[in-house]
């Protein structure tokens, strides 16, 4: 599986955009890239998931350039409900079996 | 549509008990994925079954850890002998199809080794 990198924390206030960057330069061809979010106390919840180009539902927008050697993840106007840990994913899209390892994710703090 | 439910929330044991954790997926859902998460770290996958099969138990430390997940029933982790180490949030997922985005995660169980 591809090694991703993300910032460990990241502060923001009530209102603002936030993006979250992922590295992943040694992503396959097959690869999708998949973000994961975690409240405290609670399992990861899946938030956006795309392959090239941008996504966009009504959580996040997904941003990732022609090389896919990273993505970045944007919360339009956030809340202080948003306070959470993001993960990022590489992965086939299938997932072949192989150990998942979702990594120490980036520690959004949304403050008031 | 109930979500993946995991039971009990909270366990606590002494060192060299039995540890008993159940998962019931998703209804529909035949794959059930188990997970640990240490303190301040982030999910490491431990084994992926289908109804009554072990799919991938790659993650999962080879002693005394097991998992099955019977034609009928819960998804069960058991640990043997636990010890402090094992402390840790254990989290179950479940999904239709073998698909890394259709994974929908329970509340975790939460083990406390004392």
């Amino acid at each position: 599986l591809a090694k991703t990198t993300q910032p460990i924390s990241m502060d923001s206030y009530e209102g603002q955009e936030v993006n979250i960057t992922c590295s992943h330069n040694n992503i396959a061809t097959n690869d999708y890239i998949t973000w994961y979010q975690q409240f405290p106390s609670q399992g990861p919840r899946f938030i956006i998931q795309g392959y090239k180009t941008k996504v966009t539902n009504e959580v996040a927008s997904l941003f990732i350039p022609a090389d896919r050697k990273s993505s970045t993840l944007s919360l339009p106007r956030v809340s202080l409900s948003d306070t959470a840990v993001y993960y990022c994913l590489v992965a086939p899209s299938d997932w072949a079996g192989n150990m998942l390892t979702f990594g120490g994710g980036t520690r959004l703090m949304v403050k008031p | 549509n109930a979500g993946v439910m995991q039971n009990p929330r909270h366990l606590v044991r002494r060192r060299g008990q039995e540890a008993r954790l159940r998962c019931s997926p998703m209804k529909g859902h035949s794959h059930v994925y188990w997970y640990r998460q240490l303190p301040e770290e982030g999910l490491k996958f431990m084994v992926y079954l289908q109804k009554e099969n072990i799919i991938d138990e790659s993650g999962m430390p080879k002693e005394r850890f097991s998992a099955e997940f019977p034609k009928e029933g819960p998804s069960i982790l058991r640990i043997q002998q636990v010890v402090r180490g094992d402390s840790a949030a254990y989290f179950c997922a479940s999904s239709l199809d073998r698909v890394v985005h259709e994974q929908y995660f329970g509340p975790g169980t939460r083990l406390t080794v004392t």
